[in-house]
């Protein structure tokens, strides 16, 4: 069955260092895209890419990074710039213009120990 | 103005009854329209799309959309506990493909 993999589905973090969200997609779709969740709150857009070897800044872009090496892999690193890190880490994908709506993974669970 | 907003919540119903979400959005032009369900601590899930004005029906679950008045809203009827979450409106932004999500309305059934 097609879907989206996202891993870990929890992963701490200590103050100061990098991890590395993966999240994979067997769907052929070309765009993908990371949200950041708070507690409460709606999904944020930290990073998008609608074909391999390109991507853009979401709304939240600073301290993180990402790479679109293979149309199935978009993964984020959480850097130690991003200073409040601890949230619910969600990979989607779509076709390129999204009008079938995105499928989402599971969801990484991000905490600074 | 955002360019999805949703009713605030939380929103409470006594199980077997209609619970009615609504969702502006700004883009004229927005073709594509979703709704998604979140379960607490889970990922969003796909539960309706509408594309033509008018109603859409699916199971307990009908989308009424109105583009000259930019709005969409979901209705849920014969509300089961099973039902409470929390309901993500979507739009399609033309201008650079992406969803824009609104900030979510929280649905509680009560038996």
């Amino acid at each position: 069955d097609g879907g989206i993999t996202q891993s870990p589905k929890y992963l701490f973090r200590k103050e100061g260092q990098n991890v590395t969200l993966s999240c994979e997609q067997n769907l052929n779709h070309d765009a993908m895209y990371w949200y950041r969740q708070d507690p409460g709150q709606g999904l944020r857009l930290i990073y998008y890419s609608q074909i391999v070897n390109d991507f853009q800044k979401g709304d939240i872009a600073e301290g993180y990074s990402v790479s679109r090496e293979k149309k199935e892999s978009f993964p984020l690193t959480v850097t130690s710039a991003q200073k409040n890190p601890t949230a619910f880490y969600l990979c989607a994908s779509s076709i390129r213009q999204g009008t079938d709506g995105y499928t989402f993974g599971s969801g990484t669970r991000l905490t600074v120990v | 103005q955002k360019e999805v907003e949703q009713n605030s919540g939380p929103l409470s119903v006594p199980e077997g009854a209609i619970a009615s979400l609504n969702c502006t959005y700004s883009d004229r032009v927005s073709q594509s329209f979703f709704w998604y369900r979140q379960y607490s601590g889970k990922s969003p899930e796909l539960i309706m799309s509408i594309y033509s004005n008018g109603d859409k029906e699916d199971g307990r679950f009908t989308a009424q959309l109105n583009k000259a008045s930019q709005y969409v809203s979901l209705l849920i009827r014969d509300s089961q506990p099973s039902d409470s979450a929390t309901y993500l409106c979507a739009v399609n932004i033309r201008t650079d493909y992406k969803l824009s999500f609104g900030a979510g309305t929280t649905v509680t059934v009560r038996a």
